[in-house]
């Protein structure tokens, strides 16, 4: 079982629509959460860190959930600039050191 | 600006040849690290670094070294033993303290063998 698991995509969605993503990850001591944005051939740029009690940026709302160890992503009204490569990313802390494990990124089109 | 600047944008490699791809910041971070990046699959460890002078091995480190000499810089060598290359490679860096820090990374660079 991979340590970051994402939706499978592409998700290929009209403008306007509501969509979301799910995460889940296998280590329990996972502390800290948050999803990227890749567009082709760029750079991952961090969207939003994802909190216990859940936050909210503009039309994006994220979610944990520490008991079944997932996080989620929802794009309200979505727009033709949303249209990306998201990145669900797990940060442990091992030791002194810590890592961060990215998933495989799901997929988003919004089509006119 | 403060910011992580990697370089060369494009790099092609030779069979046998070892190649060097730079990473700079100016953020005053104290970890760096160093991703391959395969179509349509998320990002795989190669290196990481905390401190200068220290580093270590992350998922898929054969076939790759790399240094830490100054708090600014940590450039990775593609050696020759590494048989298949071809990917874009992400350098990032982030402050150590707390427990959001956040993760930040140079605009990429893509290596192709000849």
């Amino acid at each position: 079982r991979k340590e970051v698991e994402q939706d499978p995509g592409p998700f290929n969605v009209p403008e306007g629509a509501t969509v979301a993503f799910n995460c889940t990850y296998s280590n329990s001591a996972s502390q800290s959460f948050f999803w990227y944005r890749q567009d082709c051939r760029k750079e991952p740029k961090l969207l939003m860190s994802v909190y216990s009690s859940g936050n909210e940026d503009g039309r994006f709302t994220a979610q944990l959930n520490r008991a079944s160890q997932y996080i989620s992503l929802l794009i309200r009204d979505s727009k033709l600039s949303d249209s990306a490569t998201y990145l669900c990313v797990v940060s442990i802390s091992s030791g002194s050191a810590r890592q961060l494990t990215f998933g495989s990124g799901t997929q988003l089109t919004v089509l006119p | 600006d403060g910011g992580i600047t990697q370089s060369p944008k494009y790099l092609f490699r030779k069979e046998g040849q070892n190649v060097t791809l730079s990473c700079e910041q100016n953020l005053n971070h104290d970890a760096m690290y160093w991703y391959r990046q395969d179509p349509g699959q998320g990002l795989r460890l190669i290196y990481y670094s905390q401190i200068v002078n220290d580093f270590q091995k992350g998922d898929i480190a054969e076939g790759y070294s790399v240094s830490r000499e100054k708090k600014e810089s940590f450039p990775l060598t593609v050696t020759s033993a590494q048989k298949n290359p071809t990917a874009f490679y992400l350098c990032a860096s982030r402050k150590q303290r707390g427990r959001n820090e956040k993760l930040f990374f140079g605009s990429g660079t893509q290596l192709s063998v000849l």
